[in-house]
């Protein structure tokens, strides 16, 4: 079955920690992409890598890290300096050539304890 | 940096209707891509219709359609026959063509109620 998985579904961080999001993708798509979303917000785009072992920051990077280091997984980690990381965070990916379309995981929920 | 712009927060239509939401945006490139996600209870991003901006002729998918003005810099979505699993976030979002800055400019969404 091919798709984008996120794991877990809900996360909960302590003040101080820093939590990573997992995301994972066998559509053998070359770009990868993190984005936030807020309530009554669309989409922000956290960091981005078009490929293995490249990133980019993209408009809210800050308190945020990334790897690229397979091509199928690019897990998001939110660091202790974020310090609103309350939010729903979506991994999404695209085949280089293929229409530019970006498809989506399912998503993580972040919740601060 | 490129903007993109829902007018329309909430709409609330009777089933079988035709709905149009509204889209436009601000950018300084000529080639570049358009999107209509949905996004249902379930908060899953489901891509609805595309249209690539060099394309002339408006995307059609099934029961949605786009109307896309380039000059206006506008990009509509109209959906057809309206069903209840319409009910969902809309979002209207933009990718550059080529090189540059890479991820999708999103607007903020409207959310589309369809009643039994």
């Amino acid at each position: 079955d091919g798709g984008i998985t996120q794991s877990p579904k809900y996360l909960f961080r302590k003040e101080g920690q820093n939590v990573t999001l997992s995301c994972e993708q066998n559509l053998n798509h070359d770009a990868m992409y993190w984005y936030r979303q807020d309530p009554g917000q669309g989409l922000r785009l956290i960091y981005y890598s078009q490929i293995v072992n490249d990133f980019q920051k993209g408009d809210i990077a800050e308190g945020y890290s990334v790897s690229r280091e397979k091509k199928e997984s690019f897990p998001l980690t939110v660091t202790s300096a974020q310090k609103n990381p309350t939010a729903f965070y979506l991994c999404a990916s695209r085949k280089q050539g293929f229409y530019e379309t970006q498809y989506f995981g399912p998503g993580t929920r972040l919740l601060v304890l | 940096a490129q903007t993109v712009t829902q007018s329309q927060p909430e709409m609330s239509v009777q089933e079988a209707e035709t709905v149009t939401l509204s889209c436009t945006y601000d950018t300084s490139e000529n080639n570049y891509y358009l999107f209509w996600y949905k996004q249902p209870p379930s908060r899953q991003m489901i891509l609805v219709i595309r249209q690539e901006a060099y394309k002339q002729q408006n995307a059609t998918e099934n029961r949605f359609s786009v109307n896309f003005q380039k000059a206006a810099k506008s990009f509509s979505l109209k959906i057809s026959d309206s069903q209840l699993g319409d009910t969902a976030m809309y979002f209207c979002a933009f990718r550059q063509r080529g090189g540059g800055a890479d991820g999708l400019t999103f607007g903020k969404g409207t959310h589309l109620i369809i009643q039994p």
